[in-house]
């Protein structure tokens, strides 16, 4: 069953925009992730935020979490072309170690 | 070192045959994942090792689909009786579960067709 939602499911910018993808999900978590999918084959880790933090960066990523809103946001900022892929959120919850992903959202960075 | 890698990466079998996916993990690696991807379900969890052992089984569709790993490495996903809505990507991952690490690390799927 899916957790996560993403919002919103496609979003299509130009090179140098930031992008902004939402998360959100339904049960209490342990952490929250952000992966990257292109061409509809393995996925790529970008982030990890726990959910005892608020906020994270890596790069041109931010993420934030809002426990108490059950949601998270994926900021890109100074979008490439190559950013261009699938976007899911993921999360773990109680003592499982599997992920729950949401849906996924296609992000299009037109040159 | 080399990621993980899935074998074949492309399979088309007909409904009623049976099928073996192969997962090679990243080494050293004591946890591994498999999910699969269809447009209808999106990203769905079958199964988890740790080690040799399956302490979660709960995504597995039927019984028709088993798994085993050995030697705390390579995993081999079994699915029995292929029907048509066995079609999808199923993608492997794994994951050095050391303290406070739990990003998973995929393989790039193995595409079934049942036709």
């Amino acid at each position: 069953s899916q957790q996560g939602e993403e919002d919103p499911q496609a979003l299509s910018i130009q090179e140098g925009e930031n992008a902004t993808m939402n998360c959100s999900y339904k049960t209490s978590i342990n952490n929250l992730q952000w992966y990257r999918q292109n061409s509809g084959r393995g996925l790529v880790h970008l982030i990890l935020i726990r959910s005892n933090e608020r906020e994270k960066h890596s790069g041109r990523l931010r993420v934030t979490l809002d426990t108490s809103k059950k949601s998270s946001s994926l900021l890109i900022t100074a979008s490439r072309a190559a950013d261009t892929a699938s976007y899911f959120c993921a999360t773990t919850q109680g003592g499982s170690e599997k992920l729950v992903f949401g849906k996924g959202m296609k992000l299009t960075v037109n040159p | 070192g080399a990621g993980v890698s899935q074998s074949p990466s492309n399979k088309v079998t007909e409904k009623g045959k049976d099928v073996e996916l192969r997962c090679d993990p990243i080494s050293g690696h004591t946890a591994l994942y498999w999910y699969r991807q269809s447009l209808g379900q999106g990203l769905e969890f079958l199964i988890y090792f740790q080690g040799n052992s399956a302490p979660d089984k709960s995504g597995l569709p039927s019984d028709r689909f088993s798994a085993e790993r050995t030697g705390g490495s390579v995993s081999t996903l079994t699915i029995q009786r292929t029907q048509q809505e066995d079609s999808a990507v199923y993608l492997c991952a794994s994951s050095p579960r050391l303290a406070g690490a739990h990003e998973q690390y995929f393989g790039p799927g193995t595409r079934l067709t049942v036709t």
